[in-house]
């Protein structure tokens, strides 16, 4: 079936660092794509998202990259600071599977080592 | 406005009981869905709904219930309590489509005993 996911469950980084976060998906007629940010204890912040018709899109210090021809999208996080600390999750619109709802893959643990 | 709210934020269960979590959204959206979120998994979609009296099964449906008498309010039902249901919910609005920007609540702690 269809799914989104994560390539690596945690990520350590140096505060002042770039950090770059990987997803991969497996339906080719997926047309959009979201990151959120999720703190402890609190539900899942919208921070950006991205249509097929794009390639690239940039917001405030984030960046999200969309390859189709890998099925990839990337998140990256300009001078990593020790608020951008969370569990970051890629989810998408996935046709297909008879549910209109975003597909979540199981995120990626960020750490922001001073 | 206050976004998306949910009730409660902690609730223990025996098995086989039954209740009702709810969500309330004050952004006059219309979409508005159910994720459940156990460890180190990603959410998974439970229910949502496309407008008021509109309802519809998500990902993993068994076990739920809910409805959409207005705008506003999604209630989530469990009829009979499960252990398999111990997990963290979360309701989420959008403005019409899954595809606009979801608004996500603060989630509720459910443990099934």
């Amino acid at each position: 079936g269809e799914s989104v996911g994560l390539h690596l469950p945690t990520l350590s980084v140096q505060e002042g660092d770039n950090s770059i976060i990987n997803c991969a998906y497996s339906n080719s007629a997926s047309d959009y794509f979201i990151w959120y940010k999720q703190e402890s204890g609190k539900g899942p912040q919208f921070i950006i998202d991205i249509r097929s018709n794009m390639d690239k899109r940039q917001g405030q210090r984030v960046t999200v990259l969309l390859n189709k021809t890998v099925k990839h999208l990337s998140l990256q996080i300009a001078a990593t600071q020790p608020g951008d600390s969370a569990v970051y999750f890629c989810a998408g619109i996935l046709s297909g599977g008879g549910a209109d709802g975003l597909t979540f893959g199981k995120g990626t643990h960020l750490i922001i080592q001073p | 406005n206050a976004g998306v709210t949910q009730t409660p934020k902690f609730q223990v269960l025996k098995t086989g009981q039954s209740m009702t979590l709810q969500c309330a959204q004050d952004m006059n959206h219309e979409y508005m869905s159910w994720y459940r979120q156990d460890p180190g998994m990603g959410l998974r979609l439970i229910h949502y709904s496309v407008g008021a009296g509109i309802t519809d099964q998500g990902e993993v449906p068994n076990g739920y219930n809910v409805s959409r008498s207005t705008t506003e309010d999604f209630p989530l039902r469990l009829l009979s309590a499960a252990p398999s249901q111990t997990s963290v919910y979360f309701c989420a609005s959008s403005y019409s489509v899954a595809s606009d920007t979801q608004y996500f609540g603060p989630g509720t702690r459910l443990t099934v005993l």
